[in-house]
């Protein structure tokens, strides 16, 4: 079946520089789609959206990045700090309201 | 405004034991999901509730599995008799709207079945 997935399982930054995070989705009636960021104890927390008739939105410190050609989402952190060591999803909402996870990517901020 | 909410965020059971969670969407959020994090794997959706009404439970795993939500309020998920596999975490979700909107989620039950 079709499903959204991460490039990396985990990624390793120094802190101030800018992250990366890469996601591949498979399903072209995805017209949502969400990054979400999961600290340790808690549940998965918003960080932004951005929809299918959109290719760029930002936020603060955040840029979602959408390449529907190639299925491709990415989320860019700026100036990476220690309280973004989390484990970070990308969702997608397709025609319906079920969220499709993948697998997640745990980022390490190195001081 | 409040978070979703969920309780108890810990539960440890033994296998054929029944363990009830609960789950308090956020206030005016119709819409209420219940999704499933199983160790080591992505987050899967169980089902959606509008309002009172089960719209959608195609991702409950089994008839051991039950989902109520009356009233419209709160929902509760009761696992019974639970199994090993059964074992993970269980978060709660809400939205306003059921398609395209932000789901906000509560902090998760994590269940441990020994």
């Amino acid at each position: 079946g079709e499903s959204v997935g991460l490039h990396l399982p985990t990624l390793s930054v120094q802190e101030g520089d800018n992250s990366i995070i890469n996601c591949a989705y498979s399903n072209s009636a995805s017209d949502y789609f969400i990054w979400y960021k999961q600290e340790s104890g808690k549940g998965p927390q918003f960080i932004i959206d951005i929809r299918s008739n959109m290719d760029k939105r930002q936020g603060q410190r955040v840029t979602v990045l959408l390449n529907k050609t190639v299925k491709h989402l990415s989320l860019q952190i700026a100036a990476t700090q220690p309280g973004d060591s989390a484990v970070y999803f990308c969702a997608e909402n397709p025609w319906d309201y079920k969220l499709s996870f993948g697998a997640g990517t745990t980022v390490t901020v190195r001081a | 405004e409040a978070g979703v909410t969920q309780f108890p965020s810990h539960s440890v059971i033994e296998k054929g034991q029944t363990v009830t969670l609960r789950c308090d969407p956020i206030s005016g959020h119709d819409n209420l999901y219940w999704y499933r994090r199983v160790m080591g794997k992505e987050i899967k959706f169980l089902l959606h509730f509008v309002k009172e009404s089960k719209q959608d439970e195609s991702g409950m795993p089994n008839n051991r599995f039950l989902a109520e939500r009356t009233g419209g309020t709160y929902s509760t998920l009761k696992v019974q008799p639970a199994e090993l596999e059964d074992s993970g975490v269980y978060f709660c979700a809400s939205s306003r709207q059921p398609s395209g909107d932000t789901q906000y989620f509560g902090p998760g039950t994590r269940l441990t079945v020994l």
